[in-house]
């Protein structure tokens, strides 16, 4: 079956480290591929996607992502964390087949000082 | 500005009352999406649009109506609200399915 997992639930990161988050999905061809994040009380905001050509992309306020097709993985990272990133960040998965955004339960950020 | 407005932004509604949350695009976006948040669960898609007259189910469609009649609205119709579809809803839109989706900024959905 078509699934997203975002194994961790909730980070605690120091501000200034470095940030990973994991993003897994289960599908038979390589699907598109979104991170999104959402400060408190606010909407969604789209970081960056994949959908084909380089697997190292770039997005919005610092992030990038890695797309391993060996692993089905698209995990995020930032080399150095701001106290603004503190959010909650959602991969999110587009299946070809069903007109579908399939996404992840998220990964609440903390920033500690 | 180009966005998705969701309107109301809160509200508090008794058990069985009809209600409707309004969305409304100015990006002339061919695909919309109804989603719903709940904790621990993520958003989960309750119904999508892709193109005036197209509609079909999400993963979470029951209790829940919508129409497209006009590219731009995609209204959500709860025809008779239940305390378990208190939650926090999202509509979004996007013109293609790579480019990613626009979200408006919620509504939150209290049913007592």
């Amino acid at each position: 079956a078509q699934s997203v997992t975002q194994p961790d639930i909730h980070i605690t990161v120091s501000e200034g480290a470095s940030l990973e988050l994991r993003c897994n999905y289960s599908y038979g061809a390589t699907p598109y591929l979104f991170w999104y994040v959402q400060s408190p009380g606010q909407g969604l905001q789209l970081l960056l996607k994949y959908f084909s050509g380089d697997t190292l992309v770039q997005g919005i306020k610092g992030f990038e992502a890695e797309f391993k097709r060996s692993q089905s993985s698209f995990n995020l990272r930032k080399p150095s964390v701001h106290w603004s990133d503190a959010a909650e960040y959602f991969c999110a998965v587009f299946f070809f087949g069903n007109e579908k955004l399939t996404f992840g339960t998220g990964t609440r950020l903390t920033i500690i000082p | 500005e180009a966005q998705v407005t969701q309107n109301p932004r809160y509200l508090i509604t008794v058990t069985g009352k009809k209600l409707t949350v309004t969305c409304s695009q100015n990006m002339n976006h061919e695909y919309m999406s109804w989603y719903r948040q709940d904790p621990g669960l993520g958003l989960r898609q309750i119904y999508y649009s892709m193109n005036v007259e197209v509609t079909d189910k999400g993963d979470v469609p029951e209790g829940y109506k919508v129409s497209r009649k006009e590219k731009r609205n995609f209204p959500l119709i709860l025809e008779s609200p239940s305390p378990n579809q208190t939650s926090l809803y999202f509509c979004a839109s996007t013109q293609d399915r790579n480019y990613g989706y626009t979200f408006g900024s919620g509504t939150r959905l209290t049913v007592v």
